[in-house]
């Protein structure tokens, strides 16, 4: 069974540029996750989908970010435009609905803003 | 509010020796509580996991942790370490179940000395 994965592995965007980060979770899996870990720091969630619909988004950062998942499969995570604080590794993660709903990670998505 | 406190960022140990990471936690609800593990280059991957059942937890790779609630702690252990066993190490903590964003620590980095 395929693990959850995530697209591209890097990325080196210039201030103001748009990036736009993808996540394929787990067959199956209702839950999807993203979350963002900035040098130096914790990993922080930044939101959660159920299927297409976003359940909690209490972690986004700011209106540049953007985050959808249509037909409840995989997930992109658009910034636009990027700034330097935005550097940092984006974690996307699945979980099924049922059980105790541990979630399995991607390799995340390495953002350079310059 | 939930919050997770691991204990010292680098933790460094002779090949053979006792591994103990440190993590306690706070929440106001009964805690769902997990130890992830980054290798290099790679994703979060799950070691254990607390769901209240039993207090002590066996996970992979010979790892395990206990869970008291009286010090409110959730410490890993593992009797002998293992140069493969050099990574980075995060305890989180989700409320009810795993189907809730984690709260993780800040990592605790293992390093594994011949």
């Amino acid at each position: 069974e395929a693990g959850v994965t995530q697209f591209p592995s890097h990325s080196v965007i210039e201030k103001g540029q748009t990036v736009t980060l993808r996540c394929d979770p787990i067959s199956g899996h209702d839950n999807l996750y993203w979350y963002r870990r900035v040098m130096g720091k914790e990993i922080k969630f930044l939101l959660h989908f159920v299927k297409e619909s976003k359940q909690d988004e209490s972690g986004m950062p700011n209106n540049r970010f953007l985050a959808e998942r249509t037909g409840g499969t995989y997930s992109t995570l658009k910034v636009q435009p990027a700034e330097l604080e935005d550097s940092g590794v984006y974690f996307c993660a699945s979980s099924q609905s049922s059980g105790v709903g541990e979630q399995y990670f991607g390799p995340g998505t390495r953002l350079t803003v310059t | 509010a939930q919050s997770v406190t691991q204990l010292g960022s680098h933790v460094s140990v002779s090949e053979g020796a006792l591994v103990l990471l440190r993590c306690n936690y706070s929440s106001s609800v009964p805690p769902y509580l997990f130890w992830y593990v980054q290798y290099p280059n790679q994703g979060l991957q799950l070691l254990l996991k607390y769901t209240s059942a039993a207090t002590l937890v066996k996970g992979i790779n010979g790892f395990e942790a206990e869970f008291k609630k009286s010090e409110t702690s959730f410490h890993l252990t593992k009797p002998s370490a293992h140069m493969s066993d050099a990574a980075e190490y995060f305890c989180a903590v989700a409320s009810y179940s795993g189907n809730t964003p984690l709260v993780f620590g800040k990592g605790t980095r293992l390093s594994v000395i011949a």
